[in-house]
């Protein structure tokens, strides 16, 4: 069965500092990997998302995530953190093909230290 | 940009009681979706729906739960009798097809609450 897996529940990092949100997937092919953000009171806000071809994706905020298929994870990355990145970042995977449901990760809730 | 719209953000109902859950996806999507996220849990696949019809429901998703598209616009979540364990953050998603994959836009969620 499809699962995703983030370890760290809650990330606290000073502004500026950079980020990394770790995922792990379990799927029995290459799946579709998002990651979505959730400010307060918010929707689900797409970051970025990995179908195929260059394992270094580019996604909106600064964010970008590398797709590794021997550790099978899709850790998410900021260089430089700011005030408002706080939020909580869900990792997902989708089967390919077809409607597309997605499975979330637990999600991490990012704190920022002024 | 489009965006997904939920109605309402919040509701607090008694238990037994039917509750409707309002979403008007956006317009050129032809895939739609419910989730839920009960507190501190993971956000959980209900249901998708195309082309009038339920394409797949999770086991959450019993005979307490349908799902309508009654106009071209709204998709509803309906529950028909309410129990505690409902109250939960829903989240509505409509998506479309992008480099080969669909591409799932979510809205903002309501949240209900079973006393």
């Amino acid at each position: 069965a499809q699962s995703v897996t983030q370890p760290d529940i809650h990330i606290t990092v000073s502004e500026g500092a950079s980020l990394e949100l770790r995922c792990n997937y379990s799927y029995g092919a290459t799946p579709y990997l998002f990651w979505y953000v959730q400010s307060p009171g918010q929707g689900l806000q797409l970051l970025l998302k990995y179908f195929s071809g260059d394992t270094l994706v580019q996604g909106i905020k600064g964010f970008e995530a590398e797709f590794k298929r021997s550790q099978s994870s899709f850790n998410l990355r900021k260089p430089s953190v700011h005030w408002s990145d706080a939020a909580e970042y869900f990792c997902a995977v989708g089967a390919p093909g077809g409607y597309n449901k997605l499975i979330f990760g637990a999600g991490t809730r990012l704190a920022v230290h002024p | 940009e489009p965006e997904v719209t939920q109605t309402p953000s919040h509701q607090v109902t008694q238990m037994g009681q039917e509750v409707i859950l309002r979403c008007v996806p956006i317009s050129n999507h032809l895939y739609f979706y419910w989730y839920r996220q009960i507190l501190g849990q993971k956000v959980e696949f209900l249901v998708s729906f195309y082309n009038n019809e339920i394409s797949e429901k999770s086991e959450i998703f019993d005979d307490q739960f349908s799902v309508e598209r009654p106009d071209g616009s709204n998709f509803t979540l309906k529950i028909r009798s309410t129990k505690l364990e409902d109250s939960a953050m829903y989240f509505c998603a409509s998506s479309e097809w992008v480099s080969g994959a669909n591409v799932l836009t979510f809205g903002a969620g309501s949240r209900l609450t079973v006393l």
